[in-house]
């Protein structure tokens, strides 16, 4: 069964503090990415990354950085938190072909205040 | 204008009745069609994915793509209140590192 897991369910940080999200799958998944979920504007991408130490911007990708330094985690970084920055962010994994089928994580709702 | 636009509701049926989910988009180079669902404090879930125009069923659930209208379809027939949930179509080129474009999602409650 796969399983990607994060650091967090719920985190409060306040404006201006450096934020990191972290992100670990188990199943020797190529791809993996970040996504933000607001209600009604759906998943939006930030970052994904291919292979280790690889990265591409995704859509939304002003204000965080991200790193893989080893294959099974990555990890989101805010810079310096903003209050727009609070959302639902999501993790996924997923196989370099077949992608179609991405599994996520359970989410971290981030406050920032 | 967005590349993949979805209804998102809410929409609330009774028990047993088919529920239609839809979603448009703009770019033809997708080629791969799925649907995601999401259980509330959950992370979404594939349900269902067709490649390419047609139908794919699975149980009381059935996915329909028309390529040439850019139109996909998901129908849940005889809708339990299990079936509660976030409903996402999603959508690929087949290309690029399995980069997925989402609808904003369909919220569905199917009350007693």
């Amino acid at each position: 069964d796969v399983k990607v897991t994060q650091s967090s369910r719920y985190l409060v940080k306040r404006t201006g503090e450096k934020v990191f999200l972290e992100c670990v799958q188990d199943m020797d998944h190529e791809n993996m990415f970040w996504y933000r979920q607001d209600p009604g504007l759906g998943l939006r991408l930030i970052y994904f990354s291919y292979d280790v130490k690889m990265k591409e911007k995704g859509d939304i990708p002003e204000g965080y950085s991200v790193s893989r330094e080893k294959k099974e985690r990555f990890s989101l970084i805010l810079e310096s938190a903003s209050t727009n920055q609070t959302s639902m962010y999501l993790c996924a994994s997923s196989f370099r072909t077949g992608s179609y089928e991405q599994y996520f994580g359970p989410g971290t709702r981030l406050t920032v205040t | 204008q967005k590349e993949v636009e979805q209804d998102p509701g809410p929409l609330s049926v009774p028990e047993g009745a088919i529920v239609s989910l839809n979603c448009t988009y703009s770019n033809s180079a997708f080629q791969y069609f799925m649907w995601y669902r999401q259980y509330s404090r959950k992370g979404p879930e594939l349900l269902m994915y067709t490649y390419s125009s047609g139908n794919k069923e699975d149980g009381r659930f059935t996915a329909q793509v028309d390529k040439s209208s850019k139109y996909i379809s998901l129908f849940i027939r005889d809708s339990q209140p299990s079936d509660s949930a976030t409903y996402l179509c999603a959508m690929w080129r087949g290309t690029s590192y399995g980069k997925l474009t989402f609808g904003q999602g369909t919220i569905l409650t199917v009350h007693p």
